[in-house]
């Protein structure tokens, strides 16, 4: 089955660690996106991507990493820079252009202990 | 800056009609989505609205007026699983599929 997989589902994280969020598609999809979702917030975009080897900053992106040396593969790392990481982390992918809708994954949720 | 308003509750009755709104104010426009989410799971795809007018599909209908600024997500025969937060989002001009989400409308479908 094509679709989207974030993992864990569940992520915890310590005060000055960093930790990576993965996301892996297998639509063949060229644009990869990050957001973030706060209580009653709408959603909020961190990092996009694309192409391979290339990615662009979005709204909130202080405090965050990403790479993409894969096409399938956009893995987020919140750094110990950010300082209010507890939230739901989104990944979607979409083809580039046209009317095409972004496809989520099931999402990561990250709690500071 | 980008701006994108919706109400933040709705209640309604199981098998009315309800109308959910969103206005919006962006600096460039390439069309409209609708997502829904259930609390803790991943938006999914509605409708998408580029030119003026109401698209329809099944229970679901959506509008948009470039001009106002405005769509509004139509759900009819209201069905309780249909309980959920339905975003609005707006996709920009200027590269990529960049979207730009609303808060979203917390809506509770009651017997």
């Amino acid at each position: 089955d094509g679709g989207i997989t974030q993992s864990p589902k569940y992520l915890f994280r310590k005060e000055g660690q960093n930790v990576t969020l993965s996301c892996e598609q297998n639509l063949n999809h060229d644009a990869m996106y990050w957001y973030r979702q706060d209580p009653g917030q709408g959603l909020r975009l961190i990092y996009y991507s694309q192409i391979v080897n290339d990615f662009q900053k979005g709204d909130i992106a202080e405090g965050y990493s990403v790479s993409r040396e894969k096409k399938e593969s956009f893995p987020l790392t919140v750094t110990s820079a950010q300082k209010n990481p507890t939230a739901f982390y989104l990944c979607a992918s979409s083809v580039q252009g046209g009317m095409e809708t972004q496809y989520f994954g099931p999402g990561t949720r990250l709690l500071v202990l | 800056g980008q701006n994108i308003d919706q109400p933040t509750e709705m209640t309604a009755t199981e098998g009315a009609i309800v109308q959910i709104n969103c206005t919006y104010q962006t600096s460039g426009f390439n069309g409209l989505f609708w997502y829904q989410q259930h609390a803790g799971e991943a938006p999914t795809f509605l409708s998408y609205n580029v030119l003026d007018g109401l698209e329809e599909k099944g229970r679901f209908s959506s509008f948009l007026s470039r001009s106002k600024g405005y769509s509004y997500l139509l759900l009819k025969e209201l069905q309780m699983k249909d309980s959920a937060s339905y975003l609005c989002a707006v996709k920009l001009t200027g590269g990529g599929n960049k979207l730009t989400f609303g808060t979203g409308t917390q809506l509770k479908v009651e017997l």
